[in-house]
């Protein structure tokens, strides 16, 4: 079946620019992560979704950043007045359930977003 | 607080040497581990998981891991190196917060597979 898919592949911006990232989860997946992976780095937790509610957006970096999941499938994670310190690789992962410990997570490709 | 620490961000073996990549994991509850593989622009597979069934873990394209617990370590190792593994692998650790699974990830290993 498909897998986590992500649009664009790839995104410059320029500085001040607003930009919208999707994620299209594998279908049925309860759960929906969004990570931002900067160079050399592992990912790093931005925020959480249980269908359609945002239960946790702990590690989004400032209220320039916002995700919503509206229907409980697709989800967009925009940022608004981009900063350089915002290129990165965003990655988008889903699972099945939402509370097991040990569920796998199925990443999507990412975008790599370059502000200039 | 649940953390991994990857022990050297480079790593370099000849095709057909012993692959180990190390990872040590801090976590005050039994903690669920997993290793994921990164090919260069693309998202992460999982590799394999510790959910505390058995100690020694099997998983995809020959690696394998063991949790030892005394150690506080999850080392990925593979007994001959492909060309085909050149990737980046990144070990995690996941824990309950707030009633759902959230994972945490080192800073990654850079395998590199010398012909």
């Amino acid at each position: 079946g498909a897998g986590v898919s992500q649009s664009p592949r790839y995104k410059v911006a320029k500085r001040g620019q607003d930009v919208a990232l999707r994620c299209d989860p594998i279908s049925g997946h309860v759960s929906l992560f969004w990570y931002q992976q900067a160079l050399g780095q592992g990912p790093e937790f931005l925020t959480y979704f249980q269908n359609e509610a945002q239960l946790d957006k702990s590690g989004l970096p400032s209220d320039r950043f916002f995700a919503e999941r509206p229907e409980g499938s697709v989800s967009t994670l925009k940022i608004q007045r981009t900063q350089q310190e915002d290129s990165a690789v965003y990655l988008c992962a889903s699972s099945l359930a939402a509370g097991r410990l040990g569920n796998e997570q199925f990443f999507g490709p990412g975008t790599r977003l370059t502000v200039l | 607080a649940q953390s991994v620490t990857q022990l050297g961000s480079h790593v370099s073996v000849s095709e057909g040497a012993l692959v180990l990549l190390r990872c040590n994991y801090s976590s005050s509850v039994p903690p669920y581990l997993f290793w994921y593989v990164q090919y260069p622009n693309q998202g992460l597979q999982l590799l394999l998981k510790y959910t505390s069934a058995a100690t020694l873990v099997k998983g995809i394209n020959g690696f394998e891991a063991e949790f030892k617990k005394s150690e506080t370590s999850f080392h990925l190792t593979k007994p001959s190196a492909h060309m085909s593994d050149a990737a980046e692998y990144f070990c995690a650790v996941s824990y309950n917060s707030g009633g759902y699974q959230k994972v945490t990830f080192g800073t990654g290993t850079k395998l590199q597979v010398i012909p």
